[in-house]
């Protein structure tokens, strides 16, 4: 079964606007990651938050993470069209991944 | 080499052919991962290797699949009597230890008709 949950399932935002997106898991975690996947196949790794970590920022990327609800949240802050892909948050070394958001940037 | 690499990118094959699937890694990387993934899913997780030996075989959907990493760098994904439902884009990613990010390599689109 997967670990990770997306939320929302699919998401469209206008360019310029922040886009945030949820992720739940099940069991106890090391770390959670992020990665982010265009049409074609490479996922690409974003960025990794570990468990005694509560939130971490990479350029316009801030993630957060609580453990004790087991969810994690990224944060995407002023949108490009290049940001338009599927995000998927994954846990620990298996990297069990959730169904994914889908995010589509509106010019 | 630069990144983790996956051959072949495309492969077609019949119902009830044996295919194997190869991900050379980057090197140094201990971790090594197979996912596949069908079309609108997220990656659904396969095996895991750390080193020669498969730490979590959980994901195999059956006996049909079998991973090796001989050496505990290249790793071959071997499907016996494929099925149409085999079809799909078979990921391979590596980490240089369990625990830390991974990067993947671009897929092998595997097509059973």
């Amino acid at each position: 079964s997967q670990q990770g949950e997306e939320d929302p399932q699919a998401l469209s935002i206008q360019e310029g606007e922040n886009a945030t997106m949820n992720c739940s898991y099940k069991t106890s975690i090391n770390n959670l990651q992020w990665y982010r996947q265009n049409s074609g196949r490479g996922l690409v790794h974003l960025i990794l938050i570990r468990s005694n970590e509560r939130e971490k920022h990479s350029g316009r990327l801030r993630v957060t993470l609580d453990t004790s609800k087991k969810s994690s949240s990224l944060l995407i802050t002023a949108s490009r069209a290049a940001d338009t892909a599927s995000y998927f948050c994954a846990t620990d070394h298996k990297i069990i991944f959730g169904k994914g958001t889908r995010l589509h940037i509106l010019p | 080499g630069a990144g983790v690499s996956q051959t072949p990118s495309n492969k077609v094959t019949e119902k009830g052919k044996y295919v194997e699937l190869r991900c050379d890694p980057i090197s140094g990387h201990t971790a090594l991962y197979w996912y596949r993934q069908s079309l609108g899913q997220g990656p659904e997780f396969l095996i895991y290797f750390q080193g020669t030996g498969a730490a979590d075989d959980s994901g195999l959907p059956n006996d049909r699949f079998f991973a090796v990493r001989p050496e505990g760098s290249v790793s071959t994904l071997k499907i016996q009597r494929t099925e149409r439902g085999d079809s799909a884009v078979y990921l391979c990613a590596s980490s240089l230890e369990g625990d830390a990010e991974a990067f993947f390599g671009q897929g092998t689109r595997l097509t059973v008709v």
